[in-house]
């Protein structure tokens, strides 16, 4: 149980336009969502966190404008680059929770070439 | 703030011999502590994690960890390393607010296992 996917696992993509990221509970609802991009060789970094139904909130840095977040149900939630630049290239990896537990589980990642 | 440190980039260990992988964490209050793994081009994989109880945690593939309250630690240890143990490792804090409380990721440790 407790699995997470992430569509599609790797995309190429031309300087200007947007890439969607989708994540996805598949075996539960999940409350909570976090969004993370990991450069090479790099730790995880946060970019931001969405609550279903709501409005994401977004880690000191990130833009929210060029990185759209949508979480329209308990099993979806979407990372929307948009105007993506060779500098959004990276991986970019999703989590869940569930509400009153303490685990996070995570997706396998979406690498992000733009080209 | 909440914050986690993995003082080595790089471990190396020969095949059988014991290995140990160093994680530090500031928290406010009683943490969540995580271990994760992540291979090349792939997501978190979860190896274990210390809620409350036992100090020595044991996860998966033979890994293990200490909680020492008293040193703010929780390295991560294998009584005998495997090839197949080489990856990156992370480890990861989580403080006890809500469910939507934000993991916090260490740098993460490059574990290298020679034959």
């Amino acid at each position: 149980g407790a699995v997470v996917s992430q569509h599609p696992s790797w995309v190429i993509c031309k300087s200007g336009t947007s890439v969607k990221i989708e994540c996805r509970s598949l075996d539960f609802q999940a409350t909570t969502m976090f969004w993370y991009r990991q450069f090479p060789k790099q730790s995880l970094m946060l970019m931001a966190t969405s609550n279903e139904g709501s409005k994401a909130t977004y880690e000191q840095g990130v833009e929210k404008d060029k990185f759209l977040i949508n979480h329209a149900s308990l099993t979806l939630s979407t990372l929307t680059v948009t105007s993506a630049h060779p500098e959004d290239s990276s991986f970019y990896i999703c989590s869940a929770t569930v509400a009153r537990t303490y685990e996070q589980y995570f997706g396998p990642g979406t690498r992000l070439t733009v080209t | 703030a909440q914050s986690v440190a993995q003082p080595e980039d790089q471990v190396n260990v020969a095949e059988g011999n014991p290995l140990t992988v160093k994680c530090t964490y500031s928290v406010s209050g009683n943490p969540y502590l995580f271990w994760y793994v992540q291979y090349p081009n792939r997501g978190l994989q979860f190896l274990l994690k210390y809620i409350t109880g036992d100090n020595l945690v044991k996860g998966s593939y033979g890994f293990e960890a200490e909680f020492n309250k008293s040193q703010t630690s929780f390295h991560l240890k294998k009584p005998s390393a495997l090839v197949s143990d080489s990856a990156l490792y992370f480890c990861a804090v989580r403080d006890r607010g809500s469910s939507a409380s934000k993991i916090i990721f260490g740098s993460g440790t490059r574990l290298s296992i020679r034959p």
